[in-house]
């Protein structure tokens, strides 16, 4: 166990819909990183925060947002989905020191039909 | 801008031999490289990194991963697999800017072991 919790751990909604995705990060942590795991291309960076900052942001699509909280958890927010945005979307926090070590959840299985 | 090739997308091995991993990177300063290791049905776990210092670098479950800069690679090996191992394996460099620890990963390695 990471003690990186996501919610939901599937989800299956239909094109032209809005889901959001959540991640409570590790405890102390207070970056968190949005990636996306497809088939065709593979594990790719979206998006990070760092208390409650957007720090860095990657292959992230414009109907695609995200927030971090002052809770410091986060969500994910997919809008107008299409059937390529099927894909584990998984959410990983850092401690601040510069450990270099990524702590992933389980990751969100979102299945557009 | 940063990048992993693995370039072995399948590799079979039968448990207790030996196993190398490849992986090249591409990044204009001194990288800092990593390995996690995806079960099914799971999220990354870091099996080791390398910062600076010794070339072999040891970590978790047995692997260990020597930097070559020469070649820009960082394989990973085990001397001896264990059906446990068969997983998907991630090669990744980063920079770690403080807050900004951003990796790039590769593509992937699977990894299965034969009795």
């Amino acid at each position: 166990d990471s003690g990186v919790t996501q919610t939901p751990k599937h989800l299956i909604t239909a094109t032209g819909q809005r889901v959001t995705l959540r991640c409570s990060p590790r405890s102390g942590d207070l970056s968190v990183y949005w990636y996306q795991q497809s088939l065709d291309q593979g594990l790719q960076f979206l998006i990070q925060y760092y208390n409650g900052e957007e720090r860095a942001k990657g292959n992230i699509l414009e109907r695609f947002s995200a927030q971090q909280f002052p809770d410091l958890h986060s969500e994910l927010n997919l809008s107008s989905l299409e059937l390529g945005d099927s894909a584990l979307y998984f959410c990983a926090s850092s401690p601040s020191s510069k450990s270099g070590e990524l702590f992933f959840g389980e990751g969100s299985r979102l299945t557009v039909l | 801008a940063q990048s992993v090739t693995q370039p072995d997308i399948h590799i079979t091995v039968s448990e207790g031999a030996s196993l190398e991993l490849r992986c090249n990177y591409s990044y204009g300063a001194t990288p800092y490289l990593f390995w996690y290791v995806q079960s099914p049905g799971q999220g990354l776990q870091l099996l080791l990194k390398y910062f600076s210092g010794d070339t072999l670098v040891q970590g978790i479950k047995g692997f260990e991963a020597e930097f070559k800069r020469s070649q820009s690679s960082f394989n990973l090996r085990k001397p001896s697999v264990h059906w446990s191992d068969a997983a998907e394996y991630f090669c990744a460099v980063g920079a770690l800017d403080f807050g900004n620890e951003k990796l790039t990963f590769g593509t992937g390695t699977r990894l299965t072991i034969i009795p």
